[in-house]
């Protein structure tokens, strides 16, 4: 059973570029988290979605968006690239109905660096 | 809003000792308290989950404990190995945001030989 995959491993973009990272959740799991970690900082928590539909979200600018496909795969897009959207973007899945009870699953994550 | 905070951010301790890593945090409504830890460059790997009902959790080396009222976390780790080196993050979901988790800034390790 694979756990959480992420696609692609490293990324490497300029400034004011698009970037789309992708992410397959933990088999049975139907609600995937984006979060995103700066270096020597935890992780911030970007936003959850479930049954395709964006359904919480912290505190990031609408450059940020995602999609949620029907096999609950998810992808995170961010537009407009800033220096300080380089950070490692990690996915966690959960399966919605044990979510506070069970952990959440994390992917190895992906390294954007924006030149 | 619910802020995590951990001390101390960095750690260094001899092999064979035992390690305490606190975690603070400012709202008990929470549904439960996790550790992870993570390598250099990796992903999370969760270690430890408390339930809001539970004192503590123990596997194997590691127990955690968790005290509600005055907001604190403990993760002890007994007779430290240099395989333990990695970075330890504590997060909580508050009750009402869902399984969002809030993260601390972790505690890096280094245990030596």
């Amino acid at each position: 059973d694979a756990g959480v995959t992420q696609s692609p491993t490293h990324l490497i973009k300029t400034r004011g570029q698009q970037v789309t990272l992708r992410c397959s959740p933990k088999s049975g799991h139907d609600t995937v988290s984006w979060y995103q970690q700066a270096l020597g900082q935890g992780p911030q928590f970007i936003f959850q979605y479930y049954e395709e539909e964006e359904r919480q979200r912290g505190n990031f600018p609408d450059r940020f968006s995602g999609h949620q496909f029907p096999n609950y795969s998810s992808e995170l897009n961010v537009n407009a690239l800033l220096l300080g959207d380089s950070a490692l973007y990690l996915c966690a899945s959960s399966y919605i109905l044990a979510s506070n009870q069970e952990t959440q699953y994390f992917g190895p994550g992906t390294r954007l660096l924006v030149l | 809003k619910q802020e995590v905070t951990q001390i101390p951010a960095a750690l260094s301790v001899p092999e064979g000792e035992n390690l305490v890593l606190n975690c603070s945090f400012t709202d008990s409504a929470i549904y439960n308290l996790q550790w992870f830890r993570q390598d250099p460059g990796k992903g999370l790997t969760s270690l430890l989950l408390i339930q809001s009902s539970q004192r503590e959790q123990t596997s194997g080396r590691l127990n955690a404990s968790l005290d509600k009222s005055s907001g604190r976390s403990t993760l002890y780790i007994a007779a430290s190995q240099p395989g333990d080196s990695a970075t330890y993050l504590c997060a909580g979901p508050h009750l009402t945001a869902g399984n969002k988790l809030t993260f601390g800034g972790g505690t890096r390790v280094l245990v030596k030989p």
